[in-house]
C-alpha cells in the first residue's frame, strides 16, 4: 500500500529562519511528488509538482527537490505570511489518486 | 477563486440525518475526487469519477455515496449520519482520468453532525 511520511508534524521558526520539511514516500513507481499548501479551514493550493529524482522546483522562498525516496521543501528566509500546513502527496505509476501525508504545520512568528 | 466550487460551505446536522454535498469542477475538467479531512487524520481519499462513470474508490463507508451527473457537477450523499462523520469534505477536479498534473481543490465544506 502506497504511504507518505511527513516531518516534523509542526514547525515553529523565526522570521528569516531557514528550514527544511520532509516528505518520504513508498510507491511501486512513482509518477510525481506534488506539493500544497493549505491554509486553516481552506481547500490545498498546489505549489509543485516533481516527476524525477535530482528535479527541483522554485517559488520565491520555497524550493521543492526529489530523490527516489523522499521530498524536501526547503524554506528560505521565512516571512509570517508563509505560515500554513504543507502537504505532500504521490502518485504511483499505475496511481488513479494521490496518496497524501499529514502533513507539516508551519508557524513563522514575526 | 480556483474554480471548483462546493455548497454549501457549512452544514449542521444531527446524527442519523442524510446531507448531500454538491462540487462543480472547473470549467474542461472531467475528473472529479473527493476527499475527507479529519482533525485527527490527514487527507482520505473517498471517490473519483471521470466523465460521469466510477474510476476508483477508496475508503468510503456503505453509508456514503457520490454520483457525477451529465453536466459534470458531483453530489456527495452521506446518510445515517454518525459524530465521526463530522469532517472537512472536498472535492477536487482535473482535466484528465488521472492526476498527472495535479489536482484543484475547493475550498471544502465543513459538516459538522451534532
Amino acid at each position: 500500500e502506497d504511504q507518505v511520511t511527513q516531518s516534523p508534524e509542526a514547525l515553529r521558526l523565526q522570521e528569516g529562519e531557514s528550514s527544511s520539511l520532509n516528505c518520504s514516500y513508498t510507491v511501486s513507481g512513482l509518477r510525481g511528488l506534488f506539493w500544497y499548501r493549505q491554509d486553516p479551514g481552506k481547500g490545498p493550493e498546489f505549489l509543485f509538482t516533481l516527476y524525477s529524482a535530482g528535479e527541483e522546483k522554485e517559488k520565491e522562498r520555497l524550493k521543492a527537490t526529489l530523490t527516489k525516496k523522499e521530498s524536501f521543501l526547503h524554506i528560505t528566509a521565512p516571512k509570517p505570511e508563509d505560515s500554513a500546513t504543507y502537504l505532500c502527496a504521490a502518485l504511483e505509476t499505475s496511481g488513479s489518486r494521490l496518496t497524501f501525508g499529514e502533513g507539516t504545520q508551519l508557524t513563522v512568528n514575526p | 477563486d480556483s474554480g471548483v466550487t462546493q455548497t454549501p460551505k457549512h452544514l449542521i446536522t444531527a446524527t442519523g440525518q442524510r446531507v448531500t454535498l454538491r462540487c462543480s469542477p472547473r470549467s474542461g475538467d472531467l475528473s472529479v475526487y473527493w476527499y475527507q479531512q479529519s482533525l485527527d487524520q490527514g487527507l482520505q481519499f473517498l471517490i473519483q469519477y471521470y466523465n460521469g462513470e466510477e474510476r476508483a474508490k477508496g475508503n468510503i463507508l456503505e453509508r456514503f455515496s457520490a454520483q457525477q451527473f451529465p453536466d459534470l457537477h458531483s453530489e456527495l450523499n452521506l446518510s445515517s449520519l454518525e459524530l465521526g462523520d463530522s469532517a472537512l469534505y472536498f472535492c477536487a477536479s482535473s482535466v484528465a482520468p488521472g492526476p498527472s498534473y495535479g489536482y484543484t481543490f475547493g475550498s471544502g465544506t465543513r459538516l459538522t453532525v451534532v
